[in-house]
């Protein structure tokens, strides 16, 4: 079955910068990528997601990339705000999302004021 | 607003006890999911379903059951509840042919 792999496990940033998360998959099958934010107490919720299809795409300030020869995927946060502190989940699935989920293990995300 | 619910939101319980999680939704969706999340370990897929006659079996099933009663519920149980099984328990659905999976606000269950 698919493995996905994340990393950092914890991330601090400077209010401002930027904000890089990692992870790889091991299914070359999969090839849908989504990234859910979970706030503090709150549900996980999908911020953005690419297709294998695709090599990046963008959505203001967050935009993730796939290359998929190496199989991996990054989400990057610039010019992050404090409503930026959340845990991020990287996932991967097969038929573009329309099948089951694997999610990466997650990153706590703060951002230092 | 269509939403997806769950019940209880908190439980404490002993070992050995049954537990039932329940888990509606008013989304129309057909699809429903069962995570369970711990410290460290991101989310977990328990059971999934695809329509009322489809069950599945997830990542980490050993121990627990579900029932799919109707298209808007999905129950998940612990026939007998051991203290590795508190952790933070997620409900999700989603739509055949979609991408995204909505989630439930999660129970938090504690197993002493």
């Amino acid at each position: 079955g698919e493995n996905v792999e994340q990393h950092p496990s914890t991330l601090s940033v400077q209010e401002g910068d930027s904000a890089v998360i990692k992870c790889t998959y091991s299914d070359s099958a999969s090839n849908y990528f989504p990234w859910y934010k979970q706030e503090l107490g709150k549900r996980p919720q999908l911020i953005i997601d690419i297709r294998s299809n695709v090599g990046e795409k963008k959505d203001q300030r967050i935009a993730v990339t796939l290359n998929k020869t190496a199989k991996h995927f990054s989400l990057h946060i610039t010019e992050t705000q404090p409503e930026d502190s959340a845990v991020y989940f990287c996932a991967a699935s097969r038929n573009f999302g329309n099948e089951k989920l694997t999610f990466g293990t997650g990153t706590r995300l703060t951002i230092i004021p | 607003d269509a939403d997806v619910t769950q019940t209880p939101r908190n439980r404490i319980t002993k070992t050995g006890k049954r537990i039932m999680l329940e888990c509606s939704q008013t989304k129309g969706h057909d699809r429903m999911y069962w995570y369970r999340q711990d410290p460290g370990l991101g989310l977990q897929l328990i059971y999934y379903s695809f329509d009322v006659k489809d069950i599945n079996k997830g990542e980490i099933s050993d121990g627990y059951s579900v029932s799919r009663q109707a298209q808007a519920k999905f129950s998940l149980s612990l026939e007998s509840a051991i203290p590795n099984q508190t952790a933070l328990y997620f409900c999700a659905t989603g739509l055949a042919g979609g991408q995204e999976q909505f989630f439930g606000p999660g129970t938090r269950l504690t197993v002493l």
